[in-house]
């Protein structure tokens, strides 16, 4: 079965400043695509970002981009310029040949003014 | 467009007490699912369903019930609520299922907290 690990619960992130989010996964399918959602306190899932597992070239969307290494199992969130808005829970996930997505269990990220 | 549609979004019950949780969503997806999140847990997969008329288990699947009769519709039961069972469900529907991967993004209802005493 497939598994995705965030260790890290918290981080913090100084308005401006950029920071990492970091996720790994397990899996033997060589097909896949990973995502990371972000859930602000309204509880409303957005997506951030989508990656394709069989494209080398890391997805890119204005101040979010990835760091996916498909040999090591990482995929990591940049967010460049911290904004305030930025403040929620980040989930990494994945979903493979069966559909399903499953997530990590989530980071909170806190910005700081 | 309404999307992803869950009722209700508030509810409390009793031990041994059933429920369905309502889940519609209008754009046409073949793929919809139920989550449920936790504290620490984040989000863990009840029950999914790839097309009308296939449903299949996720992660937790004890205590729960879909049916997925229309593309539209994928409703959740509790057949005899425990209080392990308070939680915040999802809904969330996207393209594929029959045709392929999962390779959308996955539209989300706005939750449905449920308390169980």
């Amino acid at each position: 079965a497939q598994t995705v690990t965030q260790s890290q619960p918290e981080m913090s992130v100084q308005e401006a400043e950029t920071v990492t989010l970091s996720c790994t996964y397990d899996t033997s399918e060589s097909d896949y695509y990973l995502f990371w959602y972000k859930q602000p306190p309204s509880r409303q899932m957005i997506l951030v970002i989508r990656q394709e597992a069989y494209k080398q070239q890391n997805a890119t969307e204005n101040r979010f981009s990835v760091n996916f290494q498909k040999a090591a199992k990482s995929f990591s969130l940049k967010i460049s310029d911290s904004q305030l808005g930025d403040a929620a829970m980040y989930f990494c996930a994945y979903t493979g040949a069966n559909s399903k997505l499953t997530f990590g269990k989530g980071i909170t990220l806190s910005v700081r003014p | 467009n309404a999307g992803v549609t869950q009722t209700p979004k508030f509810q409390v019950l009793k031990t041994g007490q059933s429920m369905t949780l309502q889940c519609a969503q209008d754009m046409n997806h073949e793929y919809m699912s139920w989550y449920r999140q936790d504290p620490g847990m984040g989000l863990r997969l009840i029950h999914y369903s790839v097309g009308a008329g296939i449903t299949d288990q996720g992660e937790v699947p004890n205590g729960y019930n879909v049916s997925r009769s229309t593309t539209e519709d994928f409703p959740l039961r509790l057949l005899s609520a425990a209080p392990s069972q308070t939680s915040v469900y999802f809904c969330a529907s996207s393209y594929s299922g029959l045709a392929g991967q999962n390779t959308g993004e996955l539209f989300f209802g706005e939750g449905s907290r449920l308390t169980v005493l």
